[in-house]
């Protein structure tokens, strides 16, 4: 089945330390996005990627960074200058956003 | 500017008592609203697409509805599976891949 896969579920990060979420799609959808959603708000676009090897900042990219070497992968790294990085971490892909996202499962990101 | 607004933030329903949740958006022109499903701790999950005023959409008790302006989400004698939190999204003319995101509206059905 075609589908859009998030890992881990639950991560934890240390004070000072970078995380990279990952995020998998076989749908062949063109385009690949990285949202934010904290308690009681919408979601928030950190980045988007549109095709292989571009990338362009969303609402809130201060802190992250993110890579498309493949159609199927854009992985999404917290870094240490992200000072509020506790929150859910939503991926998602589509073809011409008409036909609207399809979302993977999310990945909680806690801060120790 | 491109905006979307879902009102109210939250709803508590006891079962069976129908209403509606609202998407007001102001946008440079329609090419599309999405409405969506998101259970705690999960990825929201695609209902429904409207593209034009006039046009409806029904999924078993739900009915979506889309005018110039804004767009219902209709609950027709709801159950406590349908507590959710229920998200409104457009897409505006102009941009061939991004949405815009309502806050989203949390429904709460009592048994």
């Amino acid at each position: 089945d075609g589908g859009i896969t998030q890992s881990p579920k639950y991560l934890f990060r240390k004070e000072g330390q970078n995380v990279t979420l990952s995020c998998e799609q076989n749908l062949n959808h063109d385009a690949m996005y990285w949202y934010r959603q904290d308690p009681g708000q919408g979601l928030r676009l950190i980045y988007y990627s549109q095709i292989v090897n571009d990338f362009q900042k969303g609402d809130i990219a201060e802190g992250y960074s993110v890579s498309r070497e493949k159609k199927e992968s854009f992985p999404l790294t917290v870094t240490s200058a992200q000072k509020n990085p506790t929150a859910f971490y939503l991926c998602a892909s589509s073809m011409p956003a008409n036909y609207g996202y399809t979302f993977g499962s999310g990945t909680r990101l806690t801060v120790v | 500017e491109d905006q979307v607004t879902q009102s109210p933030e939250a709803l508590r329903l006891q079962e069976g008592e129908s209403s509606s949740l609202n998407c007001s958006y102001t946008v440079s022109g329609l090419r599309g609203l999405f409405w969506y499903r998101q259970d705690p701790g999960k990825g929201p999950e695609f209902l429904f697409t409207l593209y034009s005023a006039g046009e409806e959409k029904e999924k078993e008790r739900l009915k979506a509805t889309l005018t110039k302006k804004e767009s219902f989400l209709h609950i027709t004698a709801p159950k406590p599976e349908d507590s959710a939190t229920y998200l409104c999204a457009v897409h505006p003319r102009g941009s061939n891949y991004q949405l815009i995101w309502g806050a989203g509206t949390k429904l709460i059905i009592k048994p």
